[in-house]
């Protein structure tokens, strides 16, 4: 059964790097999405990528976070200066209509 | 501010029994709606999607969805300890392709 793929499992990073999270979302899906989880919270939207552009983004998607395909299957978000409230653990979901499947998650530590 | 609301328990249930969770949502324009599993440090893992009012079965689980009153459920038939879990209760707005607004979850415990 096709699956959403997602690497690192887990990344340490010290406040003020750079962080790439990648997806490889499943082959014909057309609708790309990330969405985070802060311990002990909700899960929050991101942003919404369909047709090589952003449809949708939330107010926590500010000027720090982007978000890439680079080719035809890897699907990446970057945060360019992390924070330590950047913590938490990041899902990628892709969708060919409406039922969103998420992949197993990046856990991002900020230090 | 559209929100999803649900209980957040933990809800506790003998093995064997019903379980019933529930979720309100405020905006009146969602279309469609959906339950999610997550275990404890993992993905939310889809269970259910109802589009329409009424009933909709899957095996041991029943999605209901009532837009008149802003309301859908999940019925959990013959609950088993690996049930145990969250729920987590995702609306979306226009049906198609946009993105979800979770509720916080129910924890919901089966007891041997």
């Amino acid at each position: 059964e096709p699956e959403v793929t997602q690497t690192p499992s887990h990344q340490v990073t010290q406040m003020g790097q750079e962080v790439i999270l990648r997806c490889v979302p499943i082959s014909n899906h057309l609708y790309f999405y990330w969405y985070r989880q802060i311990l002990g919270q909700k899960v929050e939207f991101l942003v919404s990528f369909y047709n090589n552009e952003i449809s949708e983004k939330s107010e926590i998607f500010d000027d720090q976070f982007s978000v890439e395909r680079p080719d035809g299957s890897n699907f990446t978000l970057k945060i360019r200066s992390t924070k330590l409230e950047d913590s938490a653990m990041y899902f990628c979901a892709s969708t060919s209509q409406a039922e969103q499947y998420f992949g197993p998650g990046t856990r991002l530590t900020v230090t | 501010q559209k929100e999803v609301e649900q209980n957040s328990g933990p809800l506790s249930v003998p093995e064997g029994a019903i379980a019933s969770l529930n979720c309100t949502y405020s905006d009146r324009g969602s279309q469609s709606f959906f339950w999610y599993r997550q275990y404890s440090g993992k993905s939310p893992e889809l269970i259910m999607s109802i589009y329409s009012n009424g009933d909709k079965e899957d095996g041991r689980f029943t999605a209901q969805l009532n837009k008149a009153s802003q309301y859908v459920s999940l019925l959990i038939r013959d609950s088993q300890p690996s049930d145990s879990a969250t729920y987590l209760c995702a609306v979306e707005l226009t049906g198609g392709g946009n993105k979800l607004t979770f509720g916080t979850g129910t924890q919901l415990k089966v007891e041997l």
